[in-house]
């Protein structure tokens, strides 16, 4: 089956260490981006990516960073610059094309940092 | 526990009754208009969607209608069902670009 893999679901840290999510996608897709989702607030871009090695700051990137280095890989990592930390993580992927634009999502990967 | 923040405005609609659900969005320029369904726990799944050059596009029981005078857009969905109940997204895209941008959602409540 196709489609956006997160892992793991739930992620625990300490205050001050870095942590990396993972983002996997089978489904061929161009774009690949990184949402975070805060209670009672909509998805807010972090970080996208269009091609591989090649990526572009959203509205919230600082005390984030990512990689592109595989067309299916964009894994996002959480450094301790990051203030506020703790949130939903949400993945998703698209196909850069001018008619279709539908985002695929990943299930989330929700982030405890104590 | 949950953190404290700003609650999701909240729509409590009887089972079987149409729901409507609005979003004002924030650009005039916006060439794209999604809505979005996310389930508790989940990531948002894709409902429909609509260009700016349409006023209205139907879907399997879900209806979008599109007021660009006053950006506005709405999502009707007819019949409601149980499995109805989640957050809806509206998020709109602008022109020439690739970002989207999302509204902070509305909590769709099934009463029995």
């Amino acid at each position: 089956d196709g489609g956006i893999t997160q892992s793991p679901k739930y992620l625990f840290r300490k205050e001050g260490q870095n942590v990396t999510l993972s983002c996997e996608q089978n489904l061929n897709h161009d774009a690949m981006y990184w949402y975070r989702q805060d209670p009672g607030q909509g998805l807010r871009l972090i970080y996208y990516s269009q091609i591989v090695n090649d990526f572009q700051k959203g509205d919230i990137a600082e005390g984030y960073s990512v990689s592109r280095e595989k067309k299916e890989s964009f894994p996002l990592t959480v450094t301790s610059a990051q203030k506020n930390p703790t949130a939903f993580y949400l993945c998703a992927s698209s196909v850069l094309a001018e008619i279709l634009y539908e985002q695929y999502f990943g299930p989330g990967t929700r982030l405890t940092v104590t | 526990g949950e953190s404290v923040g700003l609650h999701l405005p909240t729509l409590s609609v009887q089972e079987g009754d149409n729901s409507i659900i609005n979003c004002a969005y924030s650009n005039s320029a916006s060439d794209y208009f999604i809505w979005y369904k996310q389930e508790s726990g989940k990531g948002p799944q894709f409902i429909i969607d609509i260009r700016s050059n349409m006023d209205k596009r139907q879907g399997q029981r879900v209806t979008v209608l599109l007021n660009k005078t006053v950006k506005h857009l709405s999502l009707q969905i007819a019949a409601t069902q149980p499995g109805d109940s989640a957050v809806y997204f509206c998020a709109e895209m602008l022109n020439r670009d690739d970002k989207i941008i999302f509204g902070k959602g509305t909590r769709l409540h099934i009463l029995p």
